[in-house]
């Protein structure tokens, strides 16, 4: 069954801790997106990736960190930077056909307590 | 630069009462648009998209160039179409889309 798999689902992360999120697609896309979602603000970019070994700065990269070392895998680390980290981050993966639209993770939910 | 605008933050309607939710888009090329659905507790996923020029769950889009709008509408809304919804554009060769700020749809029964 293809998809896109992003864990956790919930996250607490500590003042000054980094955290890092998971995603995974099977679905053989070249491109991968990390998007950050908060209330009245839409979906803002954070890091993309349309190859392996290669990434490219979002809208809203500072305090974010990336890497694509594998062509399924595309994790994101929030950094003790990150000002305000607690937010709802979706993973999306995309074939090159960009006619075809992006594929959504079910998202990650983080909280600094 | 490109910029897609939903003026409505929420649309209220009754079941089956004729719904638009509106999506204007600032491009000088050639657009590509899209609409995505998030239902509560499920994950965003795309609705319709422009180029396809089909009806999904009995929403259509048009893509008007003369008022860039890509406004989705469907005759006869349902309960079931209560959702987030966002508007997105490509553009100029990029495959990222600029999204929306969503419009929350509530259908009443």
């Amino acid at each position: 069954d293809g998809g896109i798999t992003q864990s956790p689902k919930y996250l607490f992360r500590k003042e000054g801790q980094n955290v890092t999120l998971s995603c995974e697609q099977n679905l053989n896309h070249d491109a991968m997106y990390w998007y950050r979602q908060d209330p009245g603000q839409g979906l803002r970019l954070i890091y993309y990736s349309q190859i392996v070994n290669d990434f490219q700065k979002g809208d809203i990269a500072e305090g974010y960190s990336v890497s694509r070392e594998k062509k399924e895998s595309f994790p994101l680390t929030v950094t003790s930077a990150q000002k305000n980290p607690t937010a709802f981050y979706l993973c999306a993966s995309m074939n090159v056909d960009r006619g075809r639209g992006y594929t959504f993770g079910s998202g990650t939910r983080l909280t600094v307590v | 630069a490109q910029r897609v605008t939903q003026p409505e933050k929420l649309l209220s309607v009754f079941k089956g009462a004729p719904v638009e939710l509106k999506c204007n888009y600032s491009y000088s090329g050639s657009p590509e648009l899209f609409w995505y659905v998030q239902y509560s507790r499920q994950r965003l996923q795309l609705l319709l998209r422009h180029i396809s020029r089909e009806s999904i769950k009995g929403f259509t889009a048009d893509l008007n160039k003369g008022e860039t709008s890509f406004h989705l509408k469907k005759p006869f809304a349902q309960e079931e179409d209560s959702a987030m919804y966002y508007c997105a554009l490509s553009g100029g060769g990029s495959y990222i889309p600029t999204f929306g700020r969503g419009t929350s749809l509530i259908v009443h029964p």
